[in-house]
């Protein structure tokens, strides 16, 4: 089946700090990744669309200068939370979509960061 | 405006069945997905509708109709470990996800 890794699976910086997340599909190509962020309680947020080869687009409120996206192949989307803040604390999840079936999304298992 | 509503909290008794309803509204329609998240885990994917319908796959059953832009998701025998939120997405007209705030379920024993 499909899977998605993720990379760290969970981080603690010091605030101020950079955090790279690594999304990667090892045995599909996807040309379109999603990152998602999850407050605790709270439903699944889109944060942006990243799409190889291209910038990424981003959802309305999230700053795309705080959080760099790069796809830079088929396989793999990186997620750089820079200068990091306690509120940037979350739960981070990434999702591809396998170029074969534009229908679904397969996760990865998530990041949490803990901003101190 | 995109739309998915679906009830934030629900209980029900472990061996028992409970039916988690989702409603949409959205820009165009290419299928409804229910996933299950457990605390502190990703998403795991359940189902997946695009024709009208009842899909069963062992103890859980999702059914649609898009001409009513309304879905559910059965569960039956219910058992501790499907304690979990529940989530309803629909796939746009962009093949973008659009969620639902998703249903966290409580089984009691």
């Amino acid at each position: 089946g499909a899977v998605v890794s993720q990379h760290p699976s969970w981080v603690i910086c010091k605030s101020g700090t950079s955090v790279k997340i690594e999304c990667r599909s090892l045995d599909f190509q996807a040309t379109t990744m999603f990152w998602y962020r999850q407050f605790p309680k709270q439903s699944l947020m889109l944060m942006a669309t990243s799409n190889e080869g291209s910038k990424a687009t981003y959802e309305q409120g999230v700053e795309k200068d705080k959080f760099l996206i790069n796809h830079a192949s088929l396989t793999l989307s990186t997620l750089t939370v820079t200068s990091a803040h306690p509120e940037d604390s979350s739960f981070y999840i990434c999702s591809a979509r396998d170029n074969r079936d534009y229908n679904e999304q397969f996760f990865g298992p998530g990041t949490r960061l803990t901003v101190l | 405006g995109q739309n998915i509503d679906q009830p934030t909290e629900m209980t029900a008794t472990e061996g028992a069945i409970v039916q988690i309803n989702c409603t949409y509204q959205t820009s165009g329609f290419n299928g409804l997905f229910w996933y299950q998240q457990h605390a502190g885990e990703a998403p795991t994917f359940l189902s997946y509708n695009v024709l009208d319908g009842l899909e069963e796959k062992g103890r859980f059953s999702s059914f649609l109709s898009r001409s009513k832009g309304y879905s559910y998701l059965l569960l039956k025998e219910l058992q501790m470990k499907d304690s979990a939120s529940y989530l309803c997405a629909v796939s746009d007209s962009n093949y973008q996800l659009i969620w639902g705030a998703g249903t966290k379920l409580i089984i009691k024993p």
